[in-house]
């Protein structure tokens, strides 16, 4: 149980394009979804927190207007790099909170790699 | 706001030999904490978390971790390292609410 995926795995893109990124959690209903980028040999570094039906909250330094997060429903979170550069080039990786398991676990889907040309 | 230092960006041990890697934590709350495992561009994968239970945290995979609230530590420990174990390890630390902060990481190799 509690599993998420996000589409597509890897995506390459021209400089200036937007690109989405889908996260779902498969098997439970996610009211908050986590958004994280991570460069290679880096840890993870917390980008937004997207709660369904509202908007996300985004840490400090990352640009809310590039970087476009939709939690539309309980189970799909969407985030859209738009305008995107070759500095945006990462693995983002998307986690769920499973609220009826309660605690605060985290789970994690299995990242998507973006190269930006 | 918590925040964890893993000690250490590379550890190698060899094959059969005891794993150690070393996590302290930060909290002005008795914390959550996690391990977790990562493998070359895969998500994260939990091993085990310490949730104010037994302080000495079993997890998958013959990993352990034990809780030193005095040592503010939460080292993971495996008795013999197999080769499939080679991978990225994030230690994670949370007070409680949606915010979980990783350590830098640390990547462990196998020598055969």
């Amino acid at each position: 149980g509690a599993v998420v995926s996000q589409h597509p795995s890897w995506v390459i893109c021209k400089s200036g394009t937007s690109v989405k990124i889908e996260c779902r959690s498969l098997d439970f209903q996610a009211t908050t979804m986590f958004w994280y980028r991570q460069f290679p040999k880096q840890s993870l570094m917390l980008m937004a927190t997207s709660n369904e039906g509202s908007k996300a909250t985004y840490e400090q330094g990352v640009e809310k207007d590039k970087f476009l997060i939709n939690h539309a429903s309980l189970t799909l979170s969407t985030l859209t790099v738009t305008s995107a550069h070759p500095e945006d080039s990462s693995f983002y990786i998307c986690s769920a909170h499973d609220l009826a398991r309660g605690g605060f676990e985290q789970f994690f889907g299995p990242g998507t790699r973006l190269t930006v040309l | 706001a918590q925040s964890v230092t893993q000690l250490g960006s590379h550890v190698s041990v060899s094959e059969g030999a005891l794993v150690l890697l070393r996590c302290n934590y930060s909290s002005s709350v008795p914390p959550y904490l996690f391990w977790y495992v990562q493998y070359p561009n895969q998500g994260l994968q939990l091993l085990l978390k310490y949730t104010s239970a037994a302080t000495l945290v079993k997890g998958i995979n013959g990993f352990e971790a034990e809780f030193k609230k005095s040592e503010t530590s939460f080292h993971l420990t495996k008795p013999s390292a197999h080769m499939s174990d080679a991978a990225e390890y994030f230690c994670a630390v949370s007070e409680g609410n949606n915010d979980m902060r990783f350590g830098a990481g640390t990547r462990l190799t196998v020598k055969p």
